[in-house]
């Protein structure tokens, strides 16, 4: 199966400022990449399919970037209601795997 | 609107069975891919597997096969997952989720379910 590595996994970071995330597949997957967030007590939210196609309603100063093996999610003007845990997924093989997140703190 | 309604959360012993549920709606329940999704605080996120309400076609993850069922009743637009025989390690937080479309990206997603499994 495919192993999908975060880091950090835990970033800390003051509101306003710019929060940059990262991915690694084991394999290549292409473009196979989605981002989700979650909020505690909450299911994933889908943020970002294809590595950097904004899903509907994820606001602008989301953005995804990468192919291959790196892949890399920025926020960029953090919101009080962007710190929470981000989470990688590839879709490129079964099983589909999940990285094991990245949690996004208050500085 | 698309709408996933899980069961409500079970606490069983080990050895015990159990199966739960997941009721979709606002859309054709026969034509997407629901899949489930395990979480613990060890092991994070993991998919278990996915099934097409269409024909029941199903893939498992290798680490869950055997150890799990998923199955629908298409009538009643509703999936499940079953387990057999309960361990403690089983206990975890359960979603389903629907993809956004024919793809394995999943926009949509249930409350989750609870097991606890404990003597």
């Amino acid at each position: 199966e495919i192993v999908m590595t975060q880091s950090p996994a835990t970033l800390s970071v003051s509101p306003g400022e710019r929060a940059t995330l990262s991915c690694r597949a084991s394999q290549s997957i292409s473009y196979n990449l989605a981002w989700y967030q979650q909020k505690p007590g909450q299911p994933p939210r889908l943020l970002i399919n294809v590595a950097s196609a904004r899903a509907t309603g994820t606001p602008a100063r989301f953005s995804g970037s990468g192919s291959g093996t790196e892949f890399t999610l920025t926020i960029n003007g953090l919101q009080s209601e962007d710190f929470a845990v981000y989470y990688c997924q590839q879709y490129n093989n079964w099983p589909l795997t999940f990285g094991g997140g990245t949690k996004v703190e208050i500085k | 609107e698309v709408q996933l309604v899980q069961s409500r959360g079970e606490v069983k012993k080990p050895g015990e069975s159990v199966k739960i549920s997941c009721k979709a709606s606002g859309y054709h329940f026969g034509s997407y891919w629901i899949a489930w999704v395990r979480q613990t605080p060890g092991k994070g996120l993991e998919w278990i597997g996915i099934i097409y309400p269409g024909d029941s076609e199903s893939r498992y993850n290798p680490s869950f096969q055997g150890q799990v069922t998923i199955s629908v009743d298409k009538s009643g637009s509703t999936a499940y997952l079953q387990w057999n025989t309960l361990r403690a390690s089983d206990t975890a937080t359960f979603y389903c989720a629907r993809p956004l479309d024919s793809g394995n990206t999943f926009a949509y997603w249930g409350q989750g379910t609870v097991v606890t499994v404990s003597s």
